[in-house]
């Protein structure tokens, strides 16, 4: 079935450094990409998504590179800040056609000052 | 108050009970899901309420049972669960129908004694 891989499952900067998270999807049919940010004891929520017709999205210190031939795509921060640590998820959709998102691992991230 | 509302918040049962998580959203949404998270592993697709799909992960065990009286509404009966079945147990919905924006609850930690 459909996989998502994602590395690395931890991760540590300092402040002002940039920090990126990949992953590798299955599904060649998977057209949309999201990724999540979840804070301790707090729901999942969405800080960026992409989709399969376009190869970068940024919204300010964050973006997304998707690359479909290899499928793989990245989450990228730069000038991290201590509010940026948390875990993140990648997902990619469950086919074409469905609603569902299936998720990796999620990168625990530390941003320390 | 996010649109999703899930109860309750905790919930510890043995494995002699019968339980049922709640969830509920306000969002007009047409499509909802069912995610198990457990530490050290990725969000697992349990269960998908939409227009257009059921669709069920077939390594779910069936002492896990949904319903979906309508688009608003999902439910997740347990019953003789085990202790590896300890989790924060997650709802979701989105549009549906392409659209994949989800919207997460403050999902119920489960804990079976």
């Amino acid at each position: 079935g459909e996989n998502v891989e994602q590395h690395p499952s931890t991760l540590s900067v300092q402040e002002g450094d940039s920090a990126v998270i990949k992953c590798t999807y299955s599904d060649s049919a998977s057209n949309y990409f999201p990724w999540y940010k979840q804070e301790l004891g707090k729901r999942p929520q969405l800080i960026i998504d992409i989709r399969s017709n376009v190869g970068e999205k940024k919204d300010q210190r964050i973006a997304v590179t998707l690359n479909k031939t290899a499928k793989h795509f990245s989450l990228h921060i730069t000038e991290t800040q201590p509010e940026d640590s948390a875990v993140y998820f990648c997902a990619a959709s469950l086919g074409q056609a469905g609603t569902a998102l299936i998720f990796g691992k999620g990168t625990t991230l530390s941003v320390s000052s | 108050e996010t649109g999703v509302t899930q109860t309750p918040r905790h919930l510890v049962m043995g494995m002699t009970n019968k339980k049922s998580l709640k969830c509920e959203q306000h969002l007009g949404h047409n499509a909802m899901y069912w995610y198990k998270q457990s530490a050290k592993k990725p969000l697992e697709l349990m269960f998908v309420y939409s227009l257009e799909e059921r669709v069920e992960n077939n390594s779910v065990p069936s002492r896990f049972s949904p319903e979906c009286p309508n688009s608003s509404h999902l439910f997740l009966h347990l019953h003789t669960l085990q202790p590896e079945d300890s989790a924060l147990y997650l709802c979701a919905s989105s549009p549906g129908q392409g659209s994949y924006g989800y919207t997460f609850g403050s999902g119920t930690r489960l804990t079976v004694v």
